[in-house]
């Protein structure tokens, strides 16, 4: 069974740029979670959807934005990128509130 | 919001020794995960331990939610267990909260 696939893997973008990272889930995974992880704050919640609707936002601008599609694939967006966006993007996949979540490999920005 | 604490932060370690990982939250929570996070970044699943002790090979865990801790035993270590290990907590609303991790170094 395919785990969770995160595209790309590594992207170089220029200050005030946007970008579009895309998460495919665990086939029969309706749950799809968004994480950053930087040297300085470490791992921290983005948000949440589930059946294309998001349940759950953590504490980041408004510059940082996702969907969730009908076949449960989501894409996070950041507009106007900072240096200080510079991270490891996370995608976690789970059945559902409450369930073991797996994660994909990651997409690595850079912003510079 | 809930404290999750790991500890010790770093953690040295011969090929061959036992060391035991420690997790701790500051409420009540419905789930708990351990990862450990591979040199290309993945978080890869250990145990999914809301409550009470699994086992994986050299790998074990055991949850006392009642008293709010997780421990993670690693016996009979390998340079492969080298990285950095994550302790995840969830409460109701549905996000992981991470600890800010154990990093373990196996020296061969």
């Amino acid at each position: 069974k395919a785990g969770v696939t995160q595209t790309p893997r590594y992207l170089i973008k220029t200050r005030g740029q946007q970008v579009t990272l895309s998460c495919s889930p665990i086939s029969g995974h309706r749950s799809v979670s968004w994480y950053q992880q930087t040297p300085g704050q470490g791992l921290q919640f983005l948000f949440e959807y589930f059946s294309e609707t998001q349940r759950n936002k953590g504490n980041f601008p408004g510059r940082f934005s996702g969907r969730q599609f009908s076949n449960s694939r989501s894409e996070m967006n950041v507009s106007t990128l900072e240096l200080g966006d510079s991270a490891l993007y996370l995608c976690a996949s789970s059945k559902g509130t409450n369930t073991e979540a797996f994660f994909g490999q990651g997409t690595r920005l850079t912003v510079v | 919001g809930i404290q999750v604490e790991q500890s010790p932060p770093d953690l040295i370690l011969q090929e061959g020794a036992n060391s035991t990982l420690r997790c701790n939250f500051s409420d009540s929570v419905n789930n708990l995960q351990w990862f450990h996070q591979n040199p290309w970044g993945q978080l890869i699943n250990l145990f999914y331990i809301p409550s009470g002790t699994k086992q994986n090979g050299r790998l074990s865990a055991t949850t006392v939610a009642t008293e709010r801790y997780s421990l993670l035993y690693i016996s009979s270590s390998q340079t492969t267990d080298s990285g950095v290990y994550f302790c995840a907590v969830m409460r109701s609303q549905g996000n992981l909260i991470f600890g800010k991790g154990t990093k373990l170094s196996v020296k061969p």
